[in-house]
């Protein structure tokens, strides 16, 4: 079993969409989680932390379920910059393990 | 800062060539990871260094692979021979501890023929 899982997508919406995306990590001694978005041809970059009380930066919403070992990132009112691939982040005792990105198109 | 740097940002060679690429951390941080990533296996980890010492490169996927960090500035990848089947796009992250926040560096867009 992979430690981070996410839906590779591709999720396509409509601008203004609210969109939703699950991650789950098998390793439960993880400690910190984050959201990084990857553009096209791009590096990762960190979108947010996540942190255990969940959340919210502007459009954005991280949340952390512990008991089920889930990370949640919802975004409100898509905009089409949002376009970009979305890579969920577990850690523990070891560096950052990334799951493989969940690709999101906001559509006009 | 200017963030994590790597080059060269192309590489175009022949297989069985030796390629070496390179990569600045952001000063003060103490651990360096080496990525490669594909659209099949997405962001894999190679090898990562805390404190210039190598603590794990079982990511390294075979003897053609090694990596060296000399200081706290610099990092090398290198791979020799080349193969085909390395061409990826290979990313240097630095962060302050092993399991804080990482930065990328734009990353090297390998391509062995």
């Amino acid at each position: 079993r992979k430690e981070v899982e996410q839906d590779p997508g591709p999720f396509n919406v409509p601008e203004g969409a609210t969109v939703a995306f699950n991650c789950t990590y098998s390793n439960s001694a993880s400690q910190s989680f984050f959201w990084y978005r990857q553009d096209c041809r791009k590096e990762p970059k960190l979108l947010m932390s996540v942190y255990s009380s969940g959340n919210e930066d502007g459009r954005f919403t991280a949340q952390l379920n512990r008991a089920s070992q889930y990370i949640s990132l919802l975004i409100r009112d898509s905009k089409l910059s949002d376009s970009a691939t979305y890579l969920c982040v577990a850690s523990g005792n070891t560096p950052l393990v990334f799951g493989k990105g969940t690709r999101l198109s906001v559509i006009a | 800062d200017a963030g994590v740097i790597q080059s060269p940002r192309h590489e175009v060679t022949e297989m069985g060539q030796e390629v070496t690429l390179r990569c600045k951390p952001i000063s003060g941080h103490n651990s360096l990871f080496w990525y490669r990533q594909t659209m099949m296996r997405g962001l894999e980890l190679l090898i990562y260094f805390n404190n210039n010492v190598p603590i794990d490169d079982s990511g390294m996927p075979e003897d053609r692979f090694s990596a060296k960090m000399p200081n706290a500035s610099f990092s090398t990848l290198k791979i020799q021979p080349s193969e085909p089947r390395d061409s990826a796009v290979y990313f240097c992250a630095s962060s302050l501890l092993a399991g804080n926040i990482q930065y990328f560096g734009a990353g090297t867009r390998l391509s062995v023929l």
